[in-house]
């Protein structure tokens, strides 16, 4: 079945760090690929979305490719913030008229000033 | 405008009791997910309605569980004779339409504790 595996964390950063979360896939077909976010004591918000290969999806400085070749969805910001601390999950919506979303386990991340 | 809203946002309850957790989408939209998250972990589905119907109740833990969309907006997710393993965070979701470019909503999910 489709899974999606998230780097483990927690991440803990300095202020204006660059950020890698990796996020790799096993899926049929091509799916859409998410990365939500959920901040401290908010619900969970869609942070960008890519539904083919090779798009690009950003937002918030945000950023993630969907790389077919390597099944993966890596989010990556060239410099980070204080606000940016959450907790942060990849996730995939398959094919067939599968509506489920399979989420990655989260990473967190810390920002420190 | 408003967005998905879940009651309660706290629920404890003690090992085999009965509980219904609530959840109002955003107006006008046709689908809508329940989904579990436990401590640590991301959210896992366990349904999901297209208008009144379930659509898809694959993620549905076992014959416990049972939810209801009766007029194609508010659902109830059904819980009977609740054990220990069931504390965990409901989170419910609608988006406009089931497709995979249509974001789904989330709301912010009912904490249950069972005892």
């Amino acid at each position: 079945g489709n899974s999606v595996t998230q780097m483990e964390g927690p991440v803990t950063l300095s202020e204006e760090a660059f950020l890698t979360i990796n996020c790799t896939y096993t899926a049929t077909g091509y799916p859409s690929l998410f990365w939500y976010v959920q901040y401290p004591g908010e619900g969970l918000q869609l942070l960008l979305k890519a539904t083919k290969a090779d798009d690009k999806g950003s937002n918030k400085g945000f950023e993630a490719t969907y790389r077919k070749e390597t099944t993966s969805f890596h989010l990556e910001k060239g410099s980070v913030q204080v606000s940016d601390s959450a907790v942060y999950f990849c996730a995939l919506l398959g094919i067939q008229g599968a509506q489920k979303l399979v989420f990655g386990q989260g990473t967190r991340l810390t920002i420190n000033p | 405008g408003a967005g998905v809203s879940q009651t309660p946002s706290n629920k404890v309850t003690e090992k085999g009791k009965y509980v219904e957790l609530r959840c109002d989408p955003i107006s006008g939209h046709t689908a809508l997910y329940w989904y579990r998250q436990s401590l640590g972990q991301g959210p896992e589905f366990l349904i999901y309605f297209q208008g009144t119907g379930a659509a898809d109740d694959s993620g549905l833990p076992n014959d416990r569980f049972f939810a209801v969309r009766p007029e194609g907006s508010v659902s109830t997710l059904k819980i009977q004779r609740t054990e220990r393993g069931d504390s965990a965070v409901y989170l419910c979701a609608s988006s406009s339409e089931a497709a995979s470019y249509n974001e789904q909503f989330f709301g912010p999910g009912t904490r249950l504790t069972v005892l």
